[in-house]
């Protein structure tokens, strides 16, 4: 069965660097998405892309996000200069129209 | 706004007896409505959808939901459950007008006992 895969599995990282977060969509896929979940709490959108641009981003998704399809494969998230409000386990998705799949998540720990 | 509630943070069950997981939501249109699975240490896996017909949704590994749009509610049912369902369950709810973003409830922990 296809799946989303994403690296790295645990990211630790200090606060002020950035990283990048990477993404293998199911290769059919249309729409690509990003979710975080901190800790404790819910399931949060980030930001989804169609087309290759951005077609919605939450409130959270500000200047220091941004999101990349270099390659027509990968789909990255970069965060640039980490916060320690940033650990969070990372939940890259795609979907031909709603069925979206999940990879299993990064969690990015900044200290 | 879209919104999603889980009541039950916590549920505890017996291996082979029923369950149901309440879930309410708030959505201005029709709405899209899922069901996701969260084992640990694995990403979220989709159990069933609503998108419009019949209100019973049948969906893997057992489970099913019932739409119920006076109640704004989308609870999930199965109705003997195994030691294998003990994980985390999350509500969700869809909006068309933005880029298929899914707003999640806040889960809900399910546990087995044998």
């Amino acid at each position: 069965e296809p799946e989303v895969t994403q690296t790295p599995s645990h990211q630790v990282t200090q606060m002020g660097q950035e990283v990048i977060l990477r993404c293998v969509p199911i290769s059919n896929h249309l729409y690509f998405y990003w979710y975080r979940q901190i800790l404790g709490q819910k399931v949060e959108f980030l930001v989804s892309f169609y087309n290759n641009e951005i077609s919605e981003k939450s409130e959270i998704f500000d200047d220091q996000f941004s999101v990349e399809r270099p390659d027509g494969s990968n789909f990255t998230l970069k965060i640039r200069s980490t916060k320690l409000e940033d650990s969070a386990m990372y939940f890259c998705a795609s979907s031909v129209t709603w069925d979206a799949v999940f990879g299993q998540g990064t969690r990015l720990t900044v200290v | 706004a879209q919104s999603v509630t889980q009541p039950d943070i916590h549920i505890t069950v017996s291996e082979g007896a029923s369950l149901e997981l309440r879930c309410n939501y708030s959505y201005g249109a029709t709405p899209y409505l899922f069901w996701y699975v969260q084992s640990p240490g694995q990403g979220l896996q989709l159990l069933l959808k609503y998108f419009s017909g019949d209100t019973l949704v049948q969906g893997i590994k057992g489970f099913e939901a019932e739409f119920k749009r006076s109640q704004s509610s989308f609870n999930l049912r199965k109705p003997s459950v195994h030691w294998s369902d003990a994980a985390e369950y999350f509500c969700a709810v869809g909006s068309n007008n933005a880029g298929n973003m899914l707003t999640f409830g806040g889960g809900t922990r399910l546990m087995v006992k044998p």
